[in-house]
């Protein structure tokens, strides 16, 4: 069964400092994704990434978000400056032009 | 039903017995809908998903109904187990206007009593 694995599992980081998680998607997959649990509320889009480039963000992702695909297999998730409010779990999910959305265990970020 | 705050509703069912976990969506353009399982500390894992264009699609001890009318998805789960014990959202997609995210619901945690 193909996966997205992501890492770290878990990361801390101290509130002002620059965190990248990283995500591998499945290999024939076309759309990226990058979504975010705080602890007990649902799960909220942040952003996703086609072609190269993004193709929607919410309102989440601010000018303190960047994503990147720097080779042919890792996309990435670049906050610059954390805040305590970035205390979350980070999932990356990859799909298929119509379907097969597929999520990964995630990387709890904890800023301290 | 729909959470309030942080409280997630809960479904306590018996073990063999016949789960139902019921989701109101918002979104009367939404075209296709995925339920999701997320066990704790752990990813949401796809269970089962259905196209508009259908109102009832099964899987593996699992079948999902679609009302478009009152806009409401169910999840039934067939001779519930232990290991189905786990938080379980549903989420939806307008793909209208070329949008591939999904939006989730809030969720609801289903006890299993052994």
């Amino acid at each position: 069964e193909p996966e997205v694995t992501q890492t770290p599992s878990h990361q801390v980081t101290q509130m002002g400092q620059e965190v990248i998680l990283r995500c591998v998607p499945i290999s024939n997959h076309l759309y990226f994704y990058w979504y975010r649990q705080i602890l007990g509320q649902k799960v909220e889009f942040l952003v996703s990434f086609y072609n190269n480039e993004i193709s929607e963000k919410s309102e989440i992702f601010d000018d303190q978000f960047s994503v990147e695909r720097p080779d042919g297999s890792n996309f990435t998730l670049k906050i610059r400056s954390t805040k305590l409010e970035d205390s979350a779990m980070y999932f990356c999910a990859s799909s298929t032009t119509g379907a097969g959305y597929t999520f990964g265990s995630g990387t709890r970020l904890t800023v301290v | 039903g729909e959470s309030v705050g942080l409280h997630l509703p809960t479904l306590s069912v018996q073990e063999g017995d016949n789960s139902i976990i019921n989701c109101a969506y918002s979104n009367s353009a939404s075209d296709y809908f995925i339920w999701y399982k997320q066990e704790s500390g752990k990813g949401p894992q796809f269970i089962i998903d259905i196209r508009s264009n259908m109102d009832k699609r099964q899987g593996q001890r699992v079948t999902v109904l679609l009302n478009k009318t009152v806009k409401h998805l169910s999840l039934q789960i067939a001779a519930t187990q232990p290991g189905d014990s786990a938080v379980y959202f549903c989420a939806e997609r307008d793909s209208g206007a070329g949008s591939y995210q999904l939006t989730f619901g809030k969720g609801t945690k289903l006890s299993v009593i052994p």
